[in-house]
């Protein structure tokens, strides 16, 4: 069964650098998220995106983020000057239609 | 505004017993998407159910059910004969059709449920 794929699984990043967070899609979606969890709360919408730009996006995700699908196959989320309140796990999802469908996560870590 | 709510925060039963995970939402929009998550401890999201509002048929899926009542704006998840691999935490989520088929997904805090042996 197709499924999303997220890299890497953990990262550790000294606050105030960049990271940038990537997902492989389900081939046939066209809708792509990202959606974050700070360790044990509910999980936050943070940003979709279809025909190449954003089309909806939540309070957190400020200047400080961007998306981008670099080519046919990549999304990604990146975070440009990382603070320790990003730490969370973060998770991309696609659909094809309504159904979302969601990677393993990237737990952020940020030192 | 949407919003979701788990009142239960955690769950404990013993294997073989049934356990209902209550969800009641709201939203302004008439029509819009209920769904269901697993968490397992290994953190994945893995999607259960999804609902149109509707079709308020119940769903059945082998030792799940489910119970749409619109009248309540509740979307209720019964497990059967539970099981230790049930052990998750249960995420309940509203989108609304407005703005399209990407719409964001609106979760609620979720509910932990432990299955003991």
């Amino acid at each position: 069964e197709p499924e999303v794929t997220q890299t890497p699984s953990h990262q550790v990043t000294q606050m105030g650098q960049e990271v940038i967070l990537r997902c492989v899609p389900i081939s046939n979606h066209l809708y792509f998220y990202w959606y974050r969890q700070i360790l044990g709360q509910k999980v936050e919408f943070l940003v979709s995106f279809y025909n190449n730009e954003i089309s909806e996006k939540s309070e957190i995700f400020d200047d400080q983020f961007s998306v981008e699908r670099p080519d046919g196959s990549n999304f990604t989320l990146k975070i440009r000057s990382t603070k320790l309140e990003d730490s969370a796990m973060y998770f991309c999802a696609s659909s094809e239609r309504v159904a979302q469908h969601f990677g393993d996560g990237t737990r952020l870590s940020i030192l | 505004a949407q919003k979701v709510t788990q009142a239960q925060t955690e769950i404990s039963v013993v294997e073989k017993e049934d356990v209902t995970l209550d969800c009641v939402y709201e939203t302004r929009d008439t029509t819009y998407y209920l769904f269901w998550y697993k968490q397992p401890p290994s953190g994945e999201l893995v999607f259960l159910i999804r609902r149109n509002s509707f079709d308020e048929q119940n769903e059945i899926s082998g030792r799940y059910s489910w119970n749409f009542q619109k009248s309540t704006s509740s979307f209720n998840f019964t497990i059967t004969a539970s099981q230790v691999v049930d052990s998750a935490v249960y995420f309940c989520a509203l989108s609304s059709t407005y703005t399209g088929a990407n719409s964001k997904l609106t979760f609620g805090k979720g509910i932990t449920l432990s299955v003991r042996p």
